[in-house]
């Protein structure tokens, strides 16, 4: 079965400094892997995603993610972060090819910024 | 903009009862997932319709139920409500290409459930 692991639960960061927030995955083989965000009582909002092609995704809001399969993450980074950036981060993961639909999250990552 | 409506936006109810929550998919997709998301935790996959029937389903007991409508919309049942059912609901839409291979999940907002 597949998983997904965010070892950081909380974050703080100072508005400005660069950011990465971890994601490691375990399935058999390449899985169709995301990012998303989520602010409070709010829904889910993609970041990026990844199916095929360059290890390195670049999304909305500046974030950008590289996949490496020999360790199993998709780490999401950001140079620079913004106040608005503070929020909740999950990791996904779903089955490459046809037919495959569930997604499987982790735990997620809140994120803090100190002004 | 997601593009995926769900309705309603807050819900409250007491145990034992049921609940009916609906999903309107973004136009153009036909495949609806639903996910259930308790306070600090990730969404956890219920069950994904298509073509009107159920085609997968998460570790979700008999008392979770869904429907699809010809028009693609979802319903969510849950039946005799407990305490640990409170949590926030969310629907996806599914792209997909006419081989089946899956390109794009998008979110609604979610129909947050207390149940009292």
């Amino acid at each position: 079965a597949q998983s997904v692991t965010q070892p950081d639960i909380h974050i703080t960061v100072s508005e400005g400094a660069s950011l990465e927030l971890r994601c490691n995955y375990s399935y058999g083989a390449t899985p169709y892997l995301f990012w998303y965000v989520q602010s409070p009582g709010q829904g889910l909002q993609l970041l990026l995603k990844y199916f095929s092609g360059d290890t390195l995704v670049q999304g909305i809001k500046g974030f950008e993610a590289e996949f490496k399969r020999s360790q199993s993450s998709f780490n999401l980074r950001k140079p620079s972060v913004h106040w608005s950036d503070a929020a909740e981060y999950f990791c996904a993961v779903a089955p490459s090819g046809a037919g495959s639909y569930q997604l499987t999250f982790g735990k997620g990552t809140k994120l803090s910024v100190i002004p | 903009d997601a593009g995926v409506t769900q309705s309603p936006t807050h819900l409250i109810k007491t145990r034992g009862q049921q609940v009916t929550l609906r999903c309107s998919p973004k136009s153009g997709h036909d495949t609806v997932s639903w996910y259930q998301q308790a306070l600090g935790q990730g969404p956890q996959f219920i069950f994904q319709y298509y073509e009107e029937e159920e085609r997968q389903r998460g570790n979700f007991p008999d008392r979770f139920s869904g429907h699809q409508f010809p028009n693609y919309s979802s319903e969510l049942n849950v039946n005799a409500l407990l305490l640990g059912d409170s949590a926030l609901y969310l629907c996806a839409s599914i792209a997909q290409g006419e081989n089946g291979w899956v390109y794009g999940y998008t979110f609604g907002s979610g129909t947050r459930l207390t149940v009292v």
